[in-house]
């Protein structure tokens, strides 16, 4: 089976920067995504990791390491706006599927 | 380009009635999978449909189905509604297999009384 764990909530203060974990436990593993949702919207996309390191977009950078099954979101320059759930997925393996299997979900409260 | 969309975004039905959910993808994505959000167990993964066919089913109860035309719309169809089944449904589509991006919806939201 997979499963994937993560904070339930973190709070930080505009201008910071905050880290997001996420351990899983996969039989089989493709990459590591990273999406956000606001309250009352849909989950949009942010970021990838197939590789172990270091992804960077924008304020945003992800990173994995496989052999500690291991991956973090992190946002620098935190702004209001980035208050909002973000969720660690891993996509099943395999053959060619989209199912996603989603983290528990960490709840960022960003305060002025 | 337009985005998914999904109706109806809003809807209350009473137990044992069903109903059913529409989700149109992104133009020339062939890939729809649905999710069910609850506060409690978070985001659950229904089913995925490319190119007509059901390609994979999460673990819900034969009370829930879904189809894909050959358009790429998607229904999903979830029959004898209990109370639990009160979620915000999602669905999400993709070109094809094995993207790691998807792209959701914006959700309908079901409240069953």
């Amino acid at each position: 089976g997979q499963s994937l764990e993560q904070p339930s909530e973190v709070t930080a203060v505009e201008g910071a920067i905050v880290q997001i974990n996420c351990t899983y436990q996969t039989s089989g593993f493709y990459g590591l995504s990273w999406y956000q949702q606001h309250d009352g919207g849909a989950p949009t996309f942010l970021s990838y990791n197939a590789l172990d390191g270091l992804e960077e977009t924008g304020r945003f950078s992800s990173f994995l390491s496989r052999s500690d099954s291991y991956g973090y979101l992190l946002l620098q320059e935190l702004q209001m706006k980035d208050s909002a759930s973000y969720f660690c997925a891993v996509r099943a393996y395999g053959g060619a599927t989209n199912k996603l299997i989603f983290g528990t979900g960490t709840l960022l409260a960003v305060q002025p | 380009k337009a985005g998914v969309t999904q109706t109806p975004r809003y809807l209350i039905k009473t137990r044992g009635q069903q109903v059913t959910l529409s989700c149109s993808p992104i133009s020339g994505h062939r890939s729809v999978s649905w999710y069910q959000q609850t506060p409690g167990q978070g985001l659950q993964f229904l089913f995925e449909y490319f190119s007509e066919t059901q390609r994979n089913k999460g673990n819900f109860p034969g009370r829930f189905s879904g189809r894909q035309f050959s358009n790429s719309r998607s229904e999903m169809n979830v029959s004898t509604l209990e109370l639990g089944d009160s979620a915000l449904y999602l669905c999400a589509s993709s070109f094809g297999g094995g993207e790691y991006e998807q792209y959701f919806g914006p959700g309908t939201r079901l409240t069953v009384t």
